[in-house]
């Protein structure tokens, strides 16, 4: 099947314009994630859902980044008044979720959004 | 939290000779260890991946060592091939009854395979 999905794949924004990028995880998949990658950098830690629920937001790295998940399956990253530091891959993620085990299930990652802010 | 450190940030090895690349770890509450490879503009690919159960996995080429005692983790790609020319990233995570755990990268290390 289709692995995740993301839009788009490049995205260019002047300093103080609102973006939103797309994650279409893999049919089925309960938990979702999203990861930051600066360049020369190991992806960073931003937000968690399972299903539809924002479980984990501790990454976030300010009150400028929101994330959704309405309906639990496609999700929206969105930066408001995007600033220069926000220019970096950002990187979706989804994995199966067996309840009732503490195993960590693979994660599947996107291509990412290459997000430059001039 | 979780911190992970990798070594070294470069490696450039002939074709044929083996590669390795540590990590350490410094959650005692981690137990799931995947190995990324990740190419030029391109998604982070899982190659391998060991939970805190089993000391050693292997997979072709690939294997990946675990020390839960001294928290370090190895990947170990033997023959190298120009195709295993790539960034390669270490990660941790705790396992979390009732919901997933993220993950917790080292900084990476590029692989360069010499012909």
């Amino acid at each position: 099947g289709a692995g995740v999905s993301q839009s788009p794949r490049y995205k260019v924004a002047k300093r103080g314009q609102d973006v939103a990028l797309r994650c279409d995880p893999i049919s089925g998949h309960v938990s979702l994630f999203w990861y930051q990658q600066a360049l020369g950098q190991g992806p960073e830690f931003l937000t968690y859902f399972q299903n539809e629920a924002q479980l984990d937001k501790s990454g976030l790295p300010s009150d400028r980044f929101f994330a959704e998940r309405p309906e639990g399956s496609v999700s929206t990253l969105k930066i408001q008044r995007t600033q220069q530091e926000d220019s970096a891959v950002y990187l979706c993620a989804s994995s199966r979720h067996l309840t009732g085990t503490a195993t960590n299930q693979p994660q599947h990652f996107g291509d990412g959004t290459r997000l430059s802010i001039l | 939290g979780e911190n992970v450190e990798q070594h070294p940030s470069t490696l450039s090895v002939q074709e044929g000779d083996s590669a390795v690349i540590k990590c350490t770890y410094s959650d005692s509450a981690s137990n799931y260890f995947p190995w990324y490879k990740q190419e030029l503009g391109k998604r982070p690919q899982l190659i391998i991946d060991i939970r805190s159960n089993v000391g050693e996995k292997k997979d072709q080429r690939i294997a990946v060592t675990l020390n839960k005692t001294a928290k370090h983790f190895s990947l170990h790609i033997t023959e190298t091939q120009p195709e295993d020319s790539a960034v390669y990233f270490c990660a941790a995570s705790r396992g979390v009854t009732g919901t997933a755990s993220k993950l917790t990268f080292g900084t990476g290390t590029r692989l360069q395979v010499t012909l």
